[in-house]
């Protein structure tokens, strides 16, 4: 598709399941990155993919939370054992390298997101 | 690690006045500095970015912002407000020429009475 496709678009589940976000980014995107949005706390920064690796990690909230990404292209992120505090919207971003030099300086393009509410 | 601040969480304006979003930045190397708007339902979209060169960037819709080095700011501006500006509007931040995550403020909702 044409933008970032995110599924699923709403998500509720009861506490202590297991939740799995996708994203499928812009063809040809190398970087990719996953926010949390929440009110009143704007845009938390989860994890950050350059192709399949994630040089940052430093965002995830706890070990419950991880995510990968395959063929430089599609990412899950996956919550693990989901708390009431889980519930948000959950961002999927990517780029491409920008024109002004580095690897990822480029503009994000963002999905809609997943809305996860957790019971 | 950069961090980003913005100084108004809630702003209300009436049609035709300016605007003046502050966003402040922690960082003490080079950066790249950007404007994201979300539109009530809408998704994220870029506004306006800097990266190197004049440090007054235009955006889209009008909105302009001056990054001035001394004072590590990239602050918002429009002359004049409309009523399809009411949004939310989230600075960001990242550290140029290097692998490295994009970090954004935690927002400031704009709502512009008609």
């Amino acid at each position: 598709g044409a933008g970032v496709s995110q599924s699923p678009s709403n998500k509720v589940t009861e506490k202590g399941k297991d939740v799995e976000l996708r994203c499928d980014p812009i063809s040809g995107h190398t970087a990719l990155y996953w926010y949390r949005q929440s009110l009143g706390q704007g845009l938390e920064f989860l994890i950050y993919f350059q192709g399949n690796s994630a040089p940052d990690k430093s965002g995830l909230p706890s070990d419950r939370f991880s995510a990968e990404r395959t063929g430089g292209s599609v990412s899950t992120l996956t919550i693990q054992r989901t708390q009431q505090e889980d519930s948000a919207v959950y961002l999927c971003a990517s780029s491409s390298p920008g024109l002004a030099g580095g690897t990822d300086t480029g503009e994000l393009f963002f999905g809609e997101g997943s809305r996860l509410t957790v019971l | 690690a950069q961090s980003v601040s913005q100084h108004n969480h809630h702003v209300i304006l009436s049609e035709a006045a300016s605007l003046e979003l502050g966003c402040n930045y922690s960082y003490g190397g080079t950066v790249n500095l950007f404007w994201y708007v979300q539109y009530p339902g809408q998704h994220l979209q870029l506004l306006l970015k800097y990266f190197s060169g004049d440090p007054l960037v235009k955006g889209i819709k009008g909105f302009e912002a001056e990054f001035i080095k001394s004072k590590f700011s990239f602050n918002l501006r429009k002359p004049s407000v409309q009523w399809s500006d009411t949004a939310e509007y989230f600075c960001a931040v990242n550290a140029r020429n290097r692998d490295d995550k994009i970090i954004f403020g935690k927002g400031t909702r704009l709502h512009i009475l008609p």
